[in-house]
């Protein structure tokens, strides 16, 4: 998994729920970015954290929460407030070493019942 | 702003056939530039990066891309495709020497590979 985990892999959310997806990193990395992924859209950044207890907005952070109690995990909220939730969610890690790129988690798919 | 656009939504090759994904990138100063891979339903595996050095840089699976600052482009190329090759392709860029440090990504080119 390259040092970081994303769980579930499904997950089915009804409408007006909050749901709350995994990203669990082991190399002790201070930064971690969560986006989203559509058909035909590309990867749009939702949050990112740098560093343990801070945490900044993406592109396209309304309708979504974050925390970063710890630095191994940064867990994502899809509440009620987004509109259209459905979507593949993806976790990242920047590779070891600057300027390498990310590493990504196997994503989770939300799908709204 | 900085942007990636993948002018090709969708290319079809046959296998063994050669293959050249577009990427231009809208940037100020010197990019940093990735390519990316994606099967369905999976996470995104990094195949090659440019940061500096020489133009023309190979990365895994038998790709390879050049970077052209003149055309700001970036272009993936592989002389023979695979049937395995088939999935979708994501050129990203950043210059971490901004505030947020963050990749953006074009809206990929998704590859399919007749036999």
């Amino acid at each position: 998994d390259g040092g970081i985990t994303q769980s579930p892999k499904y997950l089915f959310r009804k409408e007006g729920q909050n749901v709350t997806l995994s990203c669990e990193q082991n190399l002790n990395h201070d930064a971690m970015y969560w986006y989203r992924q559509d058909p035909g859209q590309g990867l749009r950044l939702i949050y990112y954290s740098q560093i343990v207890n801070d945490f900044q907005k993406g592109d396209i952070a309304e309708g979504y929460s974050v925390s970063r109690e710890k630095k191994e995990s940064f867990p994502l909220t899809v509440t009620s407030a987004q509109k259209n939730p459905t979507a593949f969610y993806l976790c990242a890690r920047p590779r070891q070493g600057p300027r390498l790129g990310y590493t990504f988690g196997s994503g989770t798919r939300l799908t709204v019942v | 702003a900085q942007s990636v656009t993948q002018p090709d939504i969708h290319i079809t090759v046959s296998e063994g056939a050669s293959l050249e994904l577009r990427c231009n990138y809208s940037y100020g100063a010197t990019p940093y530039l990735f390519w990316y891979v994606q099967s369905p339903g999976q996470g995104l595996q990094l195949l090659l990066k440019y940061f500096s050095g020489d133009t023309l840089v190979q990365g895994i699976k038998g790709f390879e891309a050049e970077f052209k600052r003149s055309q700001s482009s970036f272009n993936l190329r592989k002389p023979s495709v695979h049937w395995s090759d088939a999935a979708e392709y994501f050129c990203a860029v950043t210059n971490y020497g901004g505030s947020q440090g963050n990749l953006i990504f074009g809206k990929g080119t998704k590859l399919s590979v007749k036999p």
